[in-house]
């Protein structure tokens, strides 16, 4: 199947920096890409989709200012998480999908803000 | 709106029974239904999807599950667990343009020897 990878698989950051996580699909180019927060025992909650080359699309309640999502090509996403926060700690994980297709999931990416 | 509810947060069965994760449905429309697995330190992994085609749908590992309009129901089974099935489970469904998911809470289920 296809193989979707994040990067870095886990972060430790003080609080008031900015980390980037990147998300890559390895063996496709992803029309559409998905990032997801994970709490601890919860489901994941959608924070944006972006496409390729405009805007990324946040879900309400999702700072756009806070979680900077940048779509430069079919195959890179990433998402930057600005001035980061004890509260902004959680599993961010991304997805990809060519069209209507499946969605293809990368192994998370654990950020802890001290 | 379309959402799923996991009834059971936590699961355990004896190696070898048999497993059954209830999900339940809500959508104003005909919905695309996922199982997916996230092992630890895993991405997620889809087990199974029902997009309106059989109602009794087979997926990876010996898991099925069988979509039931009249119960909106959704429910995940296998006939014999196997140690390595302990994992969280998600049911999902998709929006009415299939474009983004909406996921349950989660099951875990753990496997006992």
């Amino acid at each position: 199947g296809a193989v979707v990878s994040q990067h870095p698989s886990r972060v430790i950051c003080k609080s008031g920096t900015s980390v980037k996580i990147e998300c890559r699909s390895l063996d496709f180019q992803a029309t559409t890409m998905f990032w997801y927060r994970q709490f601890p025992k919860k489901s994941l909650m959608l924070m944006a989709t972006s496409n390729e080359g405009s805007k990324a699309t946040y879900e309400q309640g999702v700072e756009k200012d806070k979680f900077l999502i940048n779509h430069a090509s079919l195959t890179l996403s990433t998402l930057t998480v600005t001035s980061a926060h004890p509260e902004d700690s959680s599993f961010y994980i991304c997805s990809a999908r060519v069209n209507a297709g499946e969605q293809f999931f990368g192994p998370g990416t654990r950020l802890t803000v001290l | 709106a379309q959402s799923v509810t996991q009834l059971d947060s936590h699961v355990s069965v004896s190696e070898g029974t048999p497993v059954l994760l209830r999900c339940n449905y809500s959508s104003s429309y005909s919905p695309s239904l996922f199982w997916y697995v996230q092992h630890p330190n895993k991405g997620l992994q889809l087990l199974l999807k029902y997009t309106s085609a059989a109602t009794l749908v087979k997926g990876i590992n010996g898991f099925e599950a069988e979509f039931k309009k009249s119960e909106t129901s959704f429910h995940l089974t296998k006939p014999s667990a196997h140690m390595s099935d302990a994992a969280e489970y998600f049911c999902v469904v998709s929006d009415s343009s299939g474009y983004a998911l909406n996921f349950g809470k989660g099951t875990s289920l753990l496997v006992t020897p």
